[in-house]
């Protein structure tokens, strides 16, 4: 069975300090893994795939198979990056692309 | 740009009444999405739709069916709604060939 693990439901940074939220994965075959960001009053969008390794908003993530990891890290944390992050995990040989969400963790910005 | 768009942002009902969820996509896309969003649970997906009149459960059906009679629309239904299923629901579609599934703003469901 996949899974998704975010170990911090609530992350608490200053403006400018770095910023990693973690995400570690269990899947037996070859994962796409996503991360998703929910700003508030704002729908669910998609920030980022691995499979792109394209940097958005500062954010990247880079996947580690060795560690079955995909944690989102960004240099110089923003106020506006206050938001809450789901990473995700799909099939890559899959036909119904059913994506399976961590928990979520909660990132705040102070100033 | 893909707009999702769900029949209504905040619903009260009551324990008992049967529910619809109305959800509908502009893009033509193939696959659909039901989750529901609860605080420190994340998202869970409680149906999803690859075709019209073509349904799967996801990890939560109990309480819940849906409906696809039209591609661009996919229905989730509370056939009797219980105090445990009031939750944010979100709704999601997917289609050509990336993964991006594109979310809609969610209804925000009280069962009293």
């Amino acid at each position: 069975a996949q899974r998704v693990t975010q170990p911090e439901k609530l992350l608490s940074v200053f403006k400018g300090a770095p910023v990693e939220l973690k995400c570690n994965y269990s899947y037996s075959g070859s994962p796409e893994l996503f991360w998703y960001v929910q700003y508030s009053r704002q729908r669910l969008q998609l920030l980022l795939r691995h499979i792109s390794r394209e940097s958005i908003k500062g954010f990247t993530a880079d996947l580690n198979k060795g560690e079955t990891s995909f944690h989102l890290k960004k240099p110089f944390a923003q106020e506006e990056d206050s938001a809450m992050y789901y990473c995700a995990l799909t099939n890559s040989g899959g036909s119904n692309y059913k994506l399976t969400f961590g928990k979520g963790t909660l990132l705040t910005v102070n100033p | 740009d893909v707009k999702v768009t769900q029949s209504s942002r905040y619903l009260v009902k009551r324990t008992g009444e049967k529910v619809f969820l109305e959800c509908v996509q502009d893009m033509d896309h193939e696959n659909m999405f039901w989750y529901r969003q609860d605080p420190g649970l994340g998202l869970r997906l409680i149906y999803f739709s690859y075709d019209v009149k073509m349904k799967e459960k996801g990890d939560i059906p109990e309480g819940y069916s849906v409906s696809r009679e039209k591609k661009e629309r996919f229905s989730l239904i509370l056939e009797s709604a219980s105090t445990n299923q009031t939750s944010m629901y979100l709704c999601a579609s997917r289609g050509g060939m990336g993964y991006e599934q594109y979310f809609g703003p969610g209804t925000r469901l009280t069962v009293t």
